[in-house]
């Protein structure tokens, strides 16, 4: 069974620009969540969708926002960039993060750099 | 202080050692405990998935947790240099809620 896929895996941009980053979840899997991970801060929820509804979302700007198709796969959206978004995004799969003891499985994440 | 604390590291053992590798936390309602271990430049992958309180083995890995001290370990027995990697502890309340992550230990095994 293929793992979570992130496209793409490296991307430079420049402040004030936006991103659109996507992530395929493991087939059959219908949670999908964001994570952004940096030195300073470490792994932080960004937020999670299961079947094209956001559930949980955290304490990030506005600027950042998500939406997940009908076939699972999912997109987030940096708006106008700034130099602290630079960071490791990462999106995780489960069957249903809800129903209990659920396991998270990582994709290999997207590495934004913005100059 | 933070919900989940960890110490950054870096640990840095021999081959062969015993590696205790923990976290403390502060929110009495998280239930499901996780490790996860994060190669450079990759994404983590999940190790050991505990509930409640209680110690549970899987080939050289065990993982340990202790609600009352609020305190969870992770062994690694016979390390070898391939478990050189961050390791990340994490935890979330029962029924729905969110993962809250360790910063994460860097471990260093030398042959």
């Amino acid at each position: 069974k293929a793992g979570v896929t992130q496209t793409p895996r490296y991307l430079i941009k420049t402040r004030g620009q936006q991103v659109t980053l996507s992530c395929s979840p493991i087939s059959g899997h219908r949670s999908v969540s964001w994570y952004q991970q940096t030195p300073g801060q470490g792994l932080q929820f960004l937020f999670e969708y299961f079947s094209e509804t956001q559930r949980n979302k955290g304490n990030f700007p506005g600027r950042f926002s998500g939406r997940q198709f009908s076939n699972s796969r999912s997109e987030m959206n940096v708006s106008t960039l700034e130099l602290g978004d630079s960071a490791l995004y990462l999106c995780a799969s489960s069957l249903d993060y809800a129903a209990g003891e659920e396991e998270q499985y990582f994709g290999p994440g997207t590495r934004l750099t913005v100059t | 202080q933070k919900e989940v604390e960890q110490d950054p590291g870096p640990l840095s053992v021999p081959e062969g050692a015993i590696v205790s590798l923990n976290c403390t936390y502060s929110n009495s309602a998280f239930q499901y405990f996780m490790w996860y271990r994060q190669y450079s430049r990759k994404g983590p992958e999940l190790l050991m998935y505990t509930y409640s309180s209680g110690n549970k083995e899987d080939g050289r890995f065990t993982a340990q947790v202790d609600k009352s001290s609020k305190y969870i370990s992770l062994f690694i027995r016979d390390s070898q240099p391939s478990d050189s990697a961050t390791y990340l502890c994490a935890m979330r309340n029962s029924g729905y809620s969110t993962l809250t992550f360790g910063k994460g230990t860097m471990l260093l095994v030398s042959p």
